[in-house]
């Protein structure tokens, strides 16, 4: 499975969109991504995963370039309750979810 | 539909004790996973079950953790002798069968939280 690469950290306005970047260049074309947070110390939640083509669902949208090197995780219009982890995972199957140290967002009021 | 479940929440053992940790998948999964997190870490795989069969155990420690899912009943992880450092939390994570994977994905229990004294 690829290797991701995400920022460490990013404050978001509350009411704003939250863009949260990951960069997986190795990708190979029969990987997905797969999108989760951890609010706090809760189980991981699963939010949103694609193969190419863009996705969206009630909880976000997923942007992924042509070149599937690298993806957007989108969040329409963040709120408090959005502060947590996000994980951006790249993988074949779901034998196993590998874990990188994801992106700490903050959504301040 | 319930969700994952899994208990206890908190679970306290002092060094050399036997910690039991269960997980209940949704309904409908046939596949559990077992993740650990210690603390201020990223989650980190542990092994991946079927009814009845061990399919991958890549990230069981080689000693004292052991895990099952029997065909009736919750998937159980098995810490003997538990350690300071076993101290951590414990995920327990369900899937579909293998058919729907490209349209599923694995979805979290709330975890349980061990304590080694």
């Amino acid at each position: 499975d690829a290797k991701t690469t995400q920022p460490t950290s990013m404050d978001c306005a509350e009411g704003r969109a939250a863009n949260l970047p990951c960069n997986h260049s190795t990708i190979s074309g029969n990987e997905y991504v797969y999108w989760y947070r951890q609010i706090h110390s809760q189980g991981p939640q699963y939010i949103i995963h694609g193969l190419k083509n863009n996705e969206t669902n009630e909880m976000a949208s997923l942007i992924i370039t042509e070149d599937r090197k690298s993806s957007t995780l989108i969040l329409p219009h963040a709120t408090l309750r959005d502060t947590a982890v996000y994980y951006c995972i790249a993988l074949y199957n779901t034998d196993k979810l590998i874990f990188g140290t994801g992106t700490r967002l903050q959504v301040f009021p | 539909n319930a969700g994952v479940m899994q208990n206890p929440r908190h679970l306290v053992r002092r060094r050399g004790q036997e910690a039991r940790l269960r997980c209940s998948p949704m309904k409908g999964h046939s596949h559990v996973y077992w993740y650990r997190q210690l603390p201020e870490e990223g989650l980190k795989f542990m092994v991946y079950l079927q009814k009845e069969n061990i399919i991958d155990e890549s990230g069981m420690p080689k000693e004292r953790f052991s895990a099952e899912f029997p065909k009736e009943g919750p998937s159980i992880l098995r810490i003997q002798q538990v350690v300071r450092g076993d101290s951590a939390a414990y995920f327990c994570a369900s899937s579909p069968p293998a058919l729907a994977i490209r349209t599923d994905t694995q979805y979290f229990g709330p975890g349980t939280r061990l304590t080694v004294l």
